[in-house]
């Protein structure tokens, strides 16, 4: 089975720093997604992490421990369109995506 | 090509009616999955397409549910005598054959009433 459990929701000042945590327990493991959600619209891709370490792009990194089934997404220099909820997905090696319940971000001025 | 196209954007249907949702992949795309999302909820999967094959099927996709991808390319979803419980986004994403990541669709919005 797969369990992916993150924290529901953050609120962050504009132009701060944010980190949003995910602890995953899955039977199998082939790689940790991030994606960003804005209200009434799909998915987006944020961030891919197989190997350990800290993954860069952009304003966005993403870190990923697979002995501590732990990652988090760090958002640099907030802006307003950040905005949204952020979900974690772990491919757990069986060709498909289980995704947590997501964060919602809320970014202020 | 501009990525998943998913038709309608929204469907409303009175309970006890039948709906058809559609999904258009990205072309070179030879996987295909459906998932259903509820307020506040991350997307759960409910099935998935490698070419025409259906290779996976969720326990929520009740007796009730049925997917197709009769030539490998689109996909559809029905549901059949429609509950409340099923008013949800529906989303369809696909990805090539390493499963890098999914490109999802707009997501077709079903409301029961």
């Amino acid at each position: 089975g797969q369990n992916i459990d993150q924290p529901t929701e953050m609120t962050a000042t504009e132009g701060a720093i944010v980190q949003i945590n995910c602890t995953y327990q899955t039977s199998g493991f082939n790689g940790l997604f991030w994606y960003q959600q804005h209200a009434g619209e799909a998915p987006t891709f944020l961030s891919y992490n197989v190997l350990d370490g800290l993954e860069e792009k952009g304003r966005f990194s993403s870190f990923l421990s697979r002995s501590k089934g732990y990652s988090y997404l760090l958002l640099k220099e907030l802006q307003m369109k950040d905005s949204a909820s952020y979900l974690c997905a772990v491919n757990g090696g069986n060709n498909r995506l289980a995704f947590g319940k997501g964060n919602q971000v809320v970014v202020i001025p | 090509d501009t990525g998943v196209s998913q038709d309608p954007r929204h469907k409303i249907t009175k309970r006890g009616q039948n709906v058809t949702f559609r999904c258009d992949p990205i072309s070179e795309h030879n996987r295909l999955y459906w998932y259903r999302q509820t307020l506040g909820q991350g997307p759960e999967f409910l099935t998935y397409f490698q070419n025409e094959a259906q290779l996976e099927k969720s326990r929520l996709l009740s007796d009730r549910f049925s997917a197709e991808r009769p030539k490998g390319s689109f996909s559809t979803l029905e549901i059949q005598r429609t509950e409340q419980g099923d008013s949800a986004m529906y989303l369809c994403a696909s990805s090539p054959p390493s499963v890098w990541g999914y490109t999802f669709g707009s997501g077709t919005r079903l409301t029961v009433v």
